[in-house]
């Protein structure tokens, strides 16, 4: 089992839609979780970032953790096409740098 | 100029060959990393450095070697590429506080091993 499950998609929605972007994982040590956009051909870049359980909203963003379930997301309102990317959670424990990835769910924000 | 910079880009070697893949940073980071990507498995690290003199094995280190010429340089070695090694390898940074929680990915170096 890997330590960090996210479901790859591909996922299709047309623009507008709220989308919900989900990751598991089984290391209750983990403590701070963090979700990566990456464009096509570019490198990941650091999209949200959470400390232990709660919400952070940015904009049309928000990410959830619920350390009890084992569960983080992500949501994006009012998607646009320039949302289009894939998107990958990230988390690792607390005194560490090593992070741990999930696989990334292609997602298409369709006009 | 991108704060994190790799070379190659794109590079196309054959079975046994010795690569040498290169990451530069201008952000005065501390730490490097190097991950590799493939389809369905996300990023796995290779291997990391937190100073110089401090260079740690990752999840899947077996076929690659490293050396930290610099605080700015960290490259990564196949000394005999196998086709299994083809992938998208990216380099990163990051600071040493707590609460800088960034990696800074650079663009990635796309190898096919043939």
């Amino acid at each position: 089992q890997k330590e960090v499950e996210q479901d790859p998609g591909p996922l299709s929605v047309p623009e507008g839609a709220i989308v919900s972007l989900n990751c598991t994982y089984s290391n209750s040590a983990f403590q701070y979780f963090m979700w990566y956009r990456q464009y096509s051909r570019k490198g990941p870049e650091l999209l949200m970032y959470t400390y232990s359980s709660g919400n952070k909203e940015d904009g049309r963003f928000t990410a959830q953790v619920d350390k009890s379930s084992k569960y983080i997301s992500l949501f994006i309102r009012d998607s646009q096409p320039s949302d289009s990317a894939t998107y990958l959670c990230a988390m690792r424990w607390g005194g560490a740098q090593k992070l741990v990835f999930g696989q990334g769910t292609r997602l298409t924000i369709n006009p | 100029d991108a704060d994190v910079t790799q070379t190659p880009r794109n590079r196309i070697t054959k079975t046994g060959k010795r690569i040498m893949l290169e990451c530069s940073q201008t952000k005065g980071h501390d730490r490097m990393y190097w991950y590799r990507q493939d389809p369905g498995l996300g990023l796995r690290l290779i291997y990391y450095s937190f100073d110089v003199k401090d260079i740690n094995k990752g999840e899947i280190s077996d076929g690659y070697s490293v050396s930290r010429q610099a605080q700015a340089k960290f490259s990564l070695s196949l000394e005999s590429a196998i086709p299994n090694q083809t992938a998208l390898y990216f380099c990163a940074t990051s600071g040493v506080r707590e609460d800088e929680e960034t990696q800074y990915f650079g663009p990635g170096t796309r190898l096919l091993v043939l």
